[in-house]
């Protein structure tokens, strides 16, 4: 099975701009991994935020944003704010779902 | 809004199955497939496995085929999953989640323990 990796931690400034990354191990991630990001909150509270490599969820803040960069997926929060700190996690499809090990964002 | 309300936490001995559920609102339940997955300390998340909710038919993970039965009653716009032979290692929260990820329920505990 494929092995998803991302960051284990970033800390970030509120106002700043910060990229979270999604690599595979079977090669490049494509738009046919479809990555998926979703936030994690204290006591287990998950929220999807992109969804088909780049598609906000309804309701996701605008300064969320999903891409590819190079050959992994990433997440960019631009303008991050104080309540974006959580643990963000990416899924990508590989005719399984197989999901990274998170990152935990602080906001400070 | 879309809510996905899931059965409380369950306690059960070592072998016995378990049936958790996940109840749709504020939006057409039908209209969208429903992902199971698992949150252990151990290993992170784990999607389970995938059940369409309007033709019934559940696509799983092969490490979890065997362990867990996805089913749904359209009726009562609820999803359900079993989870068959509980050892230790099933010890996890589990979560239901649609459309794709976006929305998630809040998550049933499931202890497994002499």
């Amino acid at each position: 099975q494929a092995v998803v990796t991302q960051e284990s931690a970033l800390t970030t400034s509120p106002g700043e701009t910060v990229t979270l990354t999604c690599r595979s191990s079977t090669g490049a991630v494509t738009t046919s991994n479809y990555a998926n990001w979703v936030q994690e909150k204290p006591d287990h509270l998950f929220t999807g935020l992109i969804g088909g490599t780049n598609n906000r969820a309804p309701g996701v803040p605008a300064r969320f944003s999903g891409s590819l960069i190079g050959d992994k997926a990433a997440l960019t929060i631009t303008g991050a704010q104080t309540e974006d700190e959580a643990i963000y996690f990416c899924a990508l499809w590989y005719s399984n779902w197989v999901f990274g090990g998170g990152t935990k964002l602080t906001v400070l | 809004q879309v809510q996905l309300q899931q059965s409380g936490a369950e306690l059960v001995r070592p072998g016995v199955s378990v049936k958790i559920s996940c109840k749709g609102s504020g939006y057409t339940f039908t209209d969208y497939a429903m992902h199971w997955v698992k949150q252990s300390h151990a290993k992170s998340l784990e999607w389970i496995g995938v059940i369409s909710t309007y033709y019934g038919d559940a696509s799983y993970n092969q490490k979890f085929k065997g362990k867990a039965t996805m089913t749904v009653d359209k009726s009562s716009s609820t999803a359900y999953m079993e989870l068959a032979r509980l050892t230790s290692e099933d010890s996890a929260i589990y979560y239901c989640a649609s459309p794709s990820f976006a929305y998630w329920g809040q998550g049933t505990l499931v202890t497994v323990s002499a």
